[in-house]
């Protein structure tokens, strides 16, 4: 899978919506990107997921760029339960591998 | 969404004991499951794959004879830490798949703590 790149951490104010960036310059064309969370001493939550274009569901939307080689997650409403490390990850779905998790960033979303 | 469910969500054990966690998958047929391990402030590591009726694949560095697996069924699998040692306490997470392009659901993990 590529490797993606995610800033450590990010502060956003409740209420307003939080953009989270993704690089994931080596992408290819068989790779979906994949949004997760992991909130403290749980196990990860699928968010979204998207191969070209752009995603919404009931938690966030995904803005993938035309070369998908970055993408964004957007909480529109941040609220303090949606402080959580985020992960975007990379993965070939008919390679039905694994999911590899790199840093994340630690979203911290204050009153 | 597919829910799956592992247990026991803590453990404390005395160095040199076993300790076995269960994760299953409660309303679809899990074909694979994943097990990662997470220290404190880290991400997750892969540890294991195991595919319902087969060996594990355990990554670089994990011990298999440790960390035993065992997916006898569609809807469940099994951690087994064997004589475990204070260096083995750690977030134990698995995960599923039902079919090969499914997403990924987690479990909602296990801390072990080793005395």
């Amino acid at each position: 899978d590529a490797k993606t790149t995610q800033p450590t951490s990010m502060d956003c104010a409740e209420g307003r919506a939080a953009n989270l960036p993704c690089n994931h310059s080596t992408i290819s064309g068989n790779e979906y990107v994949y949004w997760y969370r992991q909130i403290h001493s749980q196990g990860p939550q699928y968010i979204i997921h998207g191969l070209k274009n752009n995603e919404t569901n009931e938690m966030a939307s995904l803005i993938i760029t035309e070369d998908r080689k970055s993408s964004t997650l957007i909480l529109p409403h941040a609220t303090l339960r949606d402080t959580a490390v985020y992960y975007c990850i990379v993965r070939d779905n008919n390679a039905g591998n694994m999911l590899t998790f790199g840093g994340g960033t630690r979203l911290m979303v204050k009153p | 969404g597919a829910v799956v469910s592992q247990h026991p969500s803590w453990v404390i054990c005395k160095s040199g004991t076993s300790v076995k966690i269960e994760c299953r998958s409660l309303d679809f047929q899990a074909t694979t499951m994943f097990w990662y391990r997470q220290f404190p402030k880290q991400s997750l590591m892969l540890m294991a794959t195991s595919n319902e009726g087969s060996k594990a694949t355990y990554e670089q560095g994990v011990e298999k004879d440790k960390f035993l697996i065992n997916h006898a069924s569609l809807t469940l699998s099994t951690l087994t830490v064997t004589s475990a040692h204070p260096e083995d306490s750690s977030f134990y997470i698995c995960s599923a798949r039902g079919g090969f392009n499914e997403k990924l659901f987690f479990g909602s993990g296990t801390q072990l703590s080793v005395l």
